[in-house]
């Protein structure tokens, strides 16, 4: 069963600073998914990551992905408040399967 | 991007009722489309798999006869609660994944269930 876990799974951070988001799964998988989800509303895809290495950005988050660590990494810069939100990483072991969802971190960001 | 619409955004029912959720690939074609249930500040957890033209996979501890998926055509895919009771209130949320490109995965808005 591929597992995924997040670390922290509750974060308070001060607006300007910089924060780290850990995804770690538990078997092999050929792409990582990164999405926001603001409070009553649905997904919104963020990052795909496809290949050992990869590293894509967006505006002040930043993702990776280690497929021989199995983890994936997202990366605030200098928060705004227009973060605040739950980001949540997902893994599939393959293109045609469903994914795998970690719990969710809920990020807080506070002037 | 791709567009996946759902509906109704929020449904409110009685005990005892059935509800249908539709969820629509509206630029695209989904041969395979994902239901996921979420509840209140927990993460999504899949249901199904819907296949169109086939049946569904259902999850371990999904009942098939309770929450009834169609998929008939390659854009659309419905979710049919049936007999509902307060427990099965929840988000329900859909997604698609496009066939080009990365095969990437787009969901629905999500559907708001109240069973009263």
């Amino acid at each position: 069963e591929l597992k995924v876990e997040q670390n922290p799974l509750f974060l308070s951070m001060q607006e300007g600073k910089n924060y780290t988001i850990y995804c770690n799964y538990s078997t092999t998988s050929d792409r990582l998914y990164w999405y926001r989800q603001d409070p009553g509303k649905s997904l919104e895809s963020l990052f795909v990551l496809l290949s050992n290495g990869a590293v894509k950005q967006e505006g002040r988050l930043m993702a990776s992905l280690d497929t021989k660590a199995r983890l994936s990494t997202l990366h605030i810069t200098a928060a705004v408040h227009d973060l605040s939100a739950t980001y949540f990483c997902a893994v599939t072991p393959n293109s045609g399967y469903a994914l795998n969802f970690g719990k969710g971190t809920s990020l807080l960001v506070t002037p | 991007g791709a567009v996946v619409s759902q509906h109704p955004s929020r449904v409110i029912c009685k005990s005892g009722t059935s509800v249908k959720i539709e969820c629509r690939s509206l630029d695209f074609q989904a041969t395979t489309m994902f239901w996921y249930r979420q509840f209140p500040k927990q993460s999504l957890m899949l249901m199904a798999t819907s296949n169109e033209g086939s049946k569904a996979t259902y999850e371990q501890g999904v009942e098939k006869d309770k929450f009834l998926i169609n998929h008939a055509s390659l854009t659309l895919s419905t979710l049919t609660v049936t007999s509902a009771h307060p427990e099965d209130s929840s988000f329900y949320i859909c997604s698609a994944r496009t066939q080009t490109g990365v095969g990437e995965l787009f969901f629905g808005e999500g559907s708001r269930l109240t069973v009263l």
